[in-house]
């Protein structure tokens, strides 16, 4: 089972420079986010969409887009890098039940580095 | 708004001893509550959660939880732990609006 899946896992960008870090899920999941990790911080949202073509803001937005055109696909894009924006990115996505709420199930991480 | 405290950002326990990591939320609405781990470069797995129902939830891992409403809070315990414990650990709230919030994590050390 392929679950949650991020591309690229590693990059290394130049300031100013921009990129698009990739997350495919394949379980038919409505709910899908983008968490940034830093130490002692935990995980942050940065935003999260509750279904195809539509996105909403997270905790932490700024410096970054996302686009849903697929609903298995959810796209994070960093217009120009900033050294703070140096961090490990978690994509994740849930469904809803009749009961109510799930779990988040996570990718495996991309490790970002702008210089 | 929702927030979640995690009070201790590393525990050292020695191997076969106890432990417990503790997670406190505020929320005005009603929530579920996880836990999550998550080893050395890799990504969050889930080790518990709770939803409803009962208060004592059980995890993988030998792991559990349990919920205390009036405390508003989810402690992790496990009654005898090891090395291949050691890792982060992630107290996380949700609900119906569909976000999750995370704690800042707890280092979990086992000694030997």
């Amino acid at each position: 089972n392929a679950g949650v899946t991020q591309t690229p896992k590693f990059r290394v960008l130049k300031t100013g420079q921009s990129m698009t870090l990739l997350c495919a899920q394949d379980m038919n999941h409505e709910y899908m986010y983008w968490y940034r990790q830093d130490p002692g911080m935990g995980l942050r949202l940065i935003h999260y969409s509750v279904g195809e073509g539509t996105t909403a803001k997270g905790e932490v937005p700024d410096g970054y887009n996302v686009s849903r055109l697929k609903k298995q696909n959810f796209l994070l894009g960093l217009e120009s890098a900033a050294p703070s924006q140096t961090s490990v990115y978690f994509c994740a996505s849930s469904y809803i039940t009749g009961t109510g709420g799930t779990e988040a199930f996570f990718g495996q991480g991309t490790r970002l580095t702008v210089v | 708004a929702q927030s979640v405290t995690q009070l201790d950002s590393q525990v050292p326990v020695f191997e076969e001893a106890p432990v417990e990591l503790r997670c406190n939320y505020s929320s005005s609405v009603s929530v579920y509550l996880f836990w999550y781990v998550q080893y050395p470069n890799q990504g969050l797995q889930l080790l518990l959660k709770y939803l409803s129902g009962s208060t004592l939830v059980k995890g993988i891992n030998g792991f559990e939880a349990e919920f205390n409403k009036s405390q508003t809070s989810f402690h992790l315990r496990k009654p005898s732990v090891h090395i291949s414990d050691t890792a982060e650990y992630f107290c996380a709230v949700g609900s119906g609006t569909y976000k999750y919030i995370f704690g800042t994590g707890t280092r979990l050390k086992v000694l030997a």
